[in-house]
């Protein structure tokens, strides 16, 4: 029983290089997020998706790309690194809206 | 907008204590509370959630209330053992219904 698989665990990346982060979800779940957690900061939502091909705007949402091409599947892009992007990066799916999330184990994220 | 806070931001006891865990949020037009567990380096476990209607949920020795009409939450954790240390975090539904806002967390340490 996956859950949700976050890809890849842990990456370094140069300033002003781009990748994507995948997340994948096994239970048929309608909604997806996107948050980053920072020390002292907590987690903040960055985008989230209400079923598949919709996505919207969280609290920090500028610097990164979402898609929702296939309802498993939420990607997160980032097209020009910045070091302000140095975080911890989690995805989340809840069969309805804010009930029953179910969390990835995140990937770490160095902008270097 | 919709702000949660938690005090205190990290908290000691010994084995054994009974113990209270505060967030607050301020928006109380919410439909529900949510309480959530995150080991270090891991991602976030569901502990309980409290709907609007309901004024607490119990899971085992975890016990969680909600006071709308105050904006607070509390967590309570029966005679605490090592194995709880980890960080709890709140968390609210935003405005929209859309996504959940959490608190920043308060760090639990239980020395045995």
């Amino acid at each position: 029983n996956a859950g949700v698989t976050q890809t890849p665990k842990f990456r370094v990346l140069k300033t002003g290089q781009s990748m994507t982060l995948l997340c994948a979800q096994d239970m048929n779940h309608e909604y997806m997020y996107w948050y980053r957690q920072d020390p002292g900061m907590g987690l903040r939502l960055i985008h989230y998706s209400v079923g598949e091909g919709t996505t919207a705007k969280g609290e920090v949402p500028d610097g990164y790309n979402v898609s929702r091409l296939k309802k498993q599947n939420f990607l997160l892009g980032l097209e020009s690194a910045a070091p302000s992007q140095t975080s911890v990066y989690f995805c989340a799916s809840s069969e309805r809206d804010s009930y029953g999330y179910t969390f990835g184990s995140g990937t770490r994220l160095t902008v270097v | 907008k919709q702000e949660v806070t938690q005090i205190p931001a990290a908290l000691s006891v010994p084995e054994g204590e009974n113990l209270v865990l505060n967030c607050s949020f301020t928006d109380s037009a919410i439909y529900n509370l949510q309480w959530f567990r995150q080991d270090p380096g891991k991602g976030l476990t569901s502990l309980l959630l409290i709907q609007s209607s309901q004024r607490e949920q119990t899971s085992g020795r975890l016990n969680a209330s909600l006071d709308k009409s105050s904006g607070r939450s509390t967590l309570y954790i029966a005679a605490s053992q090592p194995g709880d240390s980890a960080t709890y975090l709140c968390a609210s539904p935003n405005q929209a219904g859309t996504a959940l806002i959490f608190g920043k967390g308060t760090t639990l340490s239980v020395s045995s």
